[in-house]
């Protein structure tokens, strides 16, 4: 069974510009969880979705947003891109509402801003 | 915030037992104790999780204080390939933002040849 699949895998964008991140999750997973990875911290919670439901939200302006699709993809959109919104962003799938020890994660997508 | 304390680094020779200590004075009697790794350039990796009894599974063992405000992951025989920053995390089991990971910066474990 493949695991969860994040694309692309790196991607450069100019400040200001905007950017969609996608994620397939593990088949038979409903919820998708997004995180943002700064380089040398800690994955930070963005945000979650179960069957196609907004769960839980993290600190991050109105900037990004997301949805969950009909079979349980999921994309994260930024806009107005900043130079801090560089990181490496993780998509992490489970079969219930909430990332418990069957959170699988993705191998992220790299993004730099210039 | 993350709620959990953890030393920067570790070193540990390949082979022997890597003790990954963890604090969380604060934790909750509904928290469980999570723990994930991160190898370089790929996404966490579940290890084990436990609420108040030792866990041991077929990757690691986790030791925790009877008073709950600390424990320790135990690698048994480290490889080279357990090289990676260790993530201790205490988290709620329920639904919305308060099932999910609060990450901290994690221990970054070095097993040495």
């Amino acid at each position: 069974d493949a695991g969860v699949t994040q694309s692309p895998t790196h991607l450069i964008k100019t400040r200001g510009q905007h950017v969609t991140l996608r994620c397939s999750p593990i088949s038979g997973h409903k919820s998708v969880s997004w995180y943002q990875q700064v380089l040398g911290q800690g994955p930070q919670f963005i945000f979650q979705y179960y069957e196609k439901e907004e769960r839980g939200r993290g600190n991050f302006p109105d900037r990004f947003s997301a949805r969950q699709f009909p079979n349980y993809s999921s994309e994260l959109n930024v806009n107005a891109l900043l130079l801090g919104d560089s990181a490496l962003y993780l998509c992490a799938s489970s079969e219930r509402d909430w990332s418990g020890p069957e959170a699988f994660f993705g191998q992220g997508t790299r993004l730099t801003v210039v | 915030d993350a709620k959990t304390t953890q030393p920067t680094s570790m070193d540990c020779a390949e082979g022997r037992a890597a003790n990954l200590p963890c604090n969380h004075s604060t934790i909750s009697g509904n928290e469980y104790v999570y723990w994930y790794r991160q190898i370089h350039s790929q996404g966490p990796q579940y290890i084990i999780h436990g609420l108040k009894n030792n866990e041991t599974n077929e990757m690691a063992s986790l030791i925790i204080t009877e008073d709950r405000k600390s424990s320790t992951l135990i690698l048994p025989h480290a490889t080279l390939r357990d090289t990676a920053v260790y993530y201790c995390i205490v988290r709620v089991v329920g639904g919305g933002s308060q099932g999910n990971l609060i990450f901290g910066k994690g221990t970054k474990l070095s097993v040495k040849p």
